[in-house]
């Protein structure tokens, strides 16, 4: 069965900070991997994704993403946090028809930003 | 690039009573919408997957009757929650893919908040 894992409920950096969202998958056949960011009472923007090729994937924001298929990881990276990157982030796996297979979704892990 | 539109973005209703939300693909064509629940802080859970000139695939656990879907054109999905009682508030979000939309992501609803008092 497929299932995502997001070790960290709750992450806290400061601002200027590096900063990195884990995520592993277990994923049947080949995996198709998103990462969305979501702000309180708002809907899912997409952040990047993974689909083939270049294993090292950039998004928007400043993000980046790096799969791993044999750690079945697809960790979220930033090198350097902004206040504006506090909110709930989540990993998510597809199958080969994205498009008429539904996500599924991580817990997600909740980034908070101190000054 | 493709726009997915919910509507309302919030309601608030009494318990008895019914709401309706509306998912819409305004650019493209959308032969699959997927119904996600989010409990507050809690991840997205999926609801049904309805299919353009079919019923809905509900998930385990999942009322259908509660939960009435219809996929009404390929650019538009319903869900209506019937006789609503308090614990069905929660954040509702539909996601939609393009009708060729293989290796294409999901594109979301910015989600409904509903509320029955």
């Amino acid at each position: 069965a497929q299932s995502v894992t997001q070790p960290d409920i709750h992450i806290t950096v400061s601002e200027g900070a590096s900063l990195e969202l884990r995520c592993n998958y277990s994923y049947g056949a080949t995996p198709y991997l998103f990462w969305y960011v979501q702000s309180p009472g708002q809907g899912l923007q997409l952040l990047l994704k993974y689909f083939s090729g270049d294993t090292l994937v950039q998004g928007i924001k400043g993000f980046e993403a790096e799969f791993k298929r044999s750690q079945s990881s697809f960790n979220l990276r930033k090198p350097s946090v902004h206040w504006s990157d506090a909110a709930e982030y989540f990993c998510a796996v597809g199958g080969l028809d994205s498009g008429n297979t539904p996500l599924v979704f991580g817990k997600g892990t909740r980034l908070s930003v101190i000054a | 690039g493709a726009v997915v539109s919910q509507h309302p973005s919030w309601v608030i209703c009494k318990s008895g009573t019914s709401v309706k939300i509306e998912c819409r693909s305004l650019d493209f064509q959308a032969t699959t919408m997927f119904w996600y629940r989010q409990f507050p802080k809690q991840s997205l859970m999926l609801m049904a997957t309805s299919n353009e000139g079919s019923k809905a695939t509900y998930e385990q656990g999942v009322e259908k009757d509660k939960f009435l879907i219809n996929h009404a054109s390929l650019t538009l999905s319903t869900l209506t929650v019937t006789s609503a009682h308090p614990e069905d508030s929660s954040f509702y979000i539909c996601s939609a893919n393009p009708r060729q939309g293989q290796n294409s992501p999901l594109h979301f609803g910015n989600g409904t908040r509903l509320t029955v008092t």
